[in-house]
């Protein structure tokens, strides 16, 4: 199984229709991460959080919110869709400790993405 | 926050040494650089991370001047499964904050060819 695991992975809606998407971890980790990819694009940083109740906002967050429900899990919201949010979504987490200070690259670790069509 | 600088897109063919080079020229002095891999429909992979001179590692190497202001991916010789983006990354990892976003670029499409 995935470390980190996003779902649903792929996922049609129509404009204006609310839609979430979840990410669940098994690293253990405190820093997850919220990535927008269009295509031949790179990604655009949408939220991310260092713990449950330590949420930023990335480069494009209107349009979006996030919720931190747990240690393991960081969920992505659309409140109304629109098509120019048609995009492949990706998680992530990093292997930094919340407060930093460690020895540790910081590697992120990806979800399988999950790829949103607004229609 | 750095911003980093990649040649859109590269050609190399299989056996080939490949140098990807990046500029940061507003590098802090607790910046990190981290280059990560990432194939089509795929989340990027880590690749390597370093602060300076040179860093090796399996896969890859890379070199960092004394100035910080750039750094390169060296990729020995490529094969066809390395054809892929390629993402240079500054950032402190030390700490919270804004620094700590992790912002990617569009990358340089690496094509190695037969």
């Amino acid at each position: 199984d995935a470390d980190v695991t996003q779902t649903p992975r792929n996922r049609i809606t129509k404009t204006g229709k609310r839609i979430m998407l979840e990410c669940s971890q098994t690293k253990g980790h405190d820093r997850m991460y919220w990535y927008r990819q269009d295509p031949g694009l790179g990604l655009q940083l949408i939220y991310y959080s260092f713990d449950v109740k330590d949420i930023n906002k990335g480069e494009i967050s209107d349009g979006y919110s996030v919720s931190r429900q747990a240690q393991a899990k960081f969920s992505l919201s659309l409140e109304s869709a629109i098509p120019n949010q048609t995009a492949l979504y990706f998680c992530a987490t990093s292997d930094l400790p919340r407060a930093g200070g460690s020895s540790n690259t910081g590697e992120l670790f990806f979800g399988e993405g999950s790829r949103l069509t607004v229609l | 926050l750095a911003k980093t600088t990649q040649p859109i897109s590269m050609d190399s063919y299989e056996g080939q040494e490949v140098n990807i080079t990046c500029s940061h020229n507003n590098i802090a002095t607790n910046d990190y650089i981290t280059w990560y891999q990432q194939f089509p429909s795929q989340g990027p992979r880590f690749i390597i991370q370093g602060y300076k001179t040179k860093v090796t590692n399996e896969v890859a190497s890379l070199f960092i001047p004394a100035d910080r202001k750039s750094s390169t991916l060296s990729l020995p010789r490529v094969s066809l499964s390395d054809t892929a983006v390629y993402y240079c990354l500054v950032g402190d990892k030390n700490y919270g904050g804004a620094t700590n976003k992790l912002i990617f670029g569009t990358g340089t499409l690496l094509a190695v060819q037969p």
